[in-house]
This record gives C-alpha cells, sequence and structure tokens, in this order.
C-alpha cells in the first residue's frame, strides 16, 4: 500500500517569499491534515479536511496560510509571505473516518522541511 | 483544550535495559491517547493507543502503557530495549468522537530514546 506522499522534501527560501507544499494521501482516506513541527516540539494541527470541506482550521495563521483540497484527494499548503518563525517540518496526514473507533489510524508523510532565512 | 507534557526531551539507555518513557496529560473531558514512534528520516508511526478498556496496552514490538486515570498519566515502557528502539516518541491525546469523527490529536514535545550498544 502506497504511503502519504509529501513534496517537497526541503525547502529553503527567504522571509517575505511564498511557498506551497503539496500532499497526496492514500488512496480511498477521506480525511486530510496538515501539521506544523518546530524543532523541539510536537506536530501541532493546522487544519482538517474532510474530502474537501475544512473540518477544524482554528489554529491556522489565516493572514498568511492557506490550504485547500479542490477534488477531495490531494492538497495544497501555502504560505505567503513567509516569516523567520515558519521554519519547520510541515506534515501531512490522512485517515479513513470511522467515527473515532479502535479501527481508525492516521498515517503521516514524511513531510516537508522548511527553513526561511 | 488538552495538553501534553512529557518531562523527559532526552533518555539515554543501555541495550537490554529497561526503558520508562513518561507522559502527563491535562483535559477537562475524557481522552483517548497515543504513543507515537519517529524513526530517523521516517514519519511519524502508531505505536499503541487507549481507547476504553483494559487500562494496560501493548505494541506488536514489546512496548507497553499503562493509562492512569487518578494521576493523569500514561507512561510508556519496555523491559528490555534493541539498538532500533533508537527513535523519537510522541505522547498524544484526543478528545473522543472529535470533529468528523476523526482524532484530533495534541501532541507533547517528544523524547528522543538513544539506545547505547
Amino acid at each position: 500500500e502506497a504511503g502519504v506522499a509529501q513534496s517537497p522534501r526541503y525547502k529553503i527560501i527567504e522571509k517575505r517569499q511564498s511557498v506551497a507544499f503539496w500532499c497526496n494521501p492514500i488512496s480511498g482516506h477521506a480525511t486530510l491534515y496538515w501539521y506544523q513541527q518546530i524543532l523541539g516540539q510536537g506536530p501541532k494541527l493546522l487544519i482538517q479536511f474532510q474530502n474537501n470541506g475544512v473540518v477544524d482550521d482554528s489554529q491556522l495563521p489565516k493572514d498568511r496560510f492557506s490550504a485547500e483540497r479542490l477534488k477531495g484527494v490531494d492538497s495544497t499548503l501555502k504560505i505567503q509571505p513567509a516569516k523567520l518563525e515558519d521554519s519547520a517540518v510541515y506534515l501531512c496526514a490522512s485517515s479513513i473516518p470511522t467515527g473515532g473507533t479502535a479501527n481508525e489510524k492516521l498515517f503521516f508523510g514524511s513531510g516537508t522541511q522548511l527553513s526561511v532565512l | 483544550a488538552q495538553s501534553v507534557t512529557q518531562l523527559d526531551s532526552q533518555v539515554p539507555v543501555f541495550e537490554e535495559a529497561p526503558v520508562e518513557l513518561r507522559c502527563n496529560y491535562s483535559s477537562s473531558v475524557s481522552v483517548y491517547l497515543f504513543w507515537y514512534v519517529q524513526y530517523p528520516n521516517q514519519g511519524l508511526q502508531l505505536l499503541l493507543k487507549y481507547l476504553s478498556g483494559s487500562t494496560l496496552v501493548e505494541s506488536i514490538n514489546g512496548f507497553e502503557a499503562e493509562f492512569n486515570k487518578s494521576q493523569t498519566s500514561f507512561h510508556l515502557r519496555k523491559p528490555s530495549v534493541h539498538i532500533s528502539d533508537t527513535a523519537e516518541y510522541f505522547c498524544a491525546v484526543s478528545p473522543p468522537n472529535s470533529g468528523a469523527g476523526s482524532y484530533q490529536l495534541t501532541f507533547g514535545k517528544g523524547t528522543k530514546l538513544s539506545v547505547i550498544p
């Protein structure tokens, strides 16, 4: 079974530039998450999609971050303009929602490491 | 709101020795509890989880964790570690049946386990 695919693997930009990350979840997974993991911290949920609709984006800094999942499959996360504090690993995860039952599991991609200089 | 505290950022231990990675959580509602593992250059993987029932849960590779409601803890243990257990371990909580029926995880900062030959 193919895993969650993310690209690029690494990205280096200067502050005030824009950047975009791409995620392709596991086939058939309706739920997709973007997490931000700053060095030395645990991942923090940015946004959760169910198909192409947003379930929760309460922790997404909407003045500079945006995300979309137009066809309910792959997703892009954009930062514009980037700040130094955006340096982090951006993780994508997917799952099949089962009402929170014991069978549900999140699958994480390897992440995109962003460095803002 | 929930929060997770992992008291140790790094834990070095000799091969075949026992190890305990500590996790405490704070929540005003009941929670589901998880341990995730991140091996070098890989994505996060679910190690084990507690949803309900027996307070002692086990993974397939010899780890176990015990849910202690009175102490709000979910410590991870292994009686004898191997070199291959070297990784970063994250404790996480989720409110049950959150959002669209999928987990919304709040992670701790992680504990780096280094197994010394």
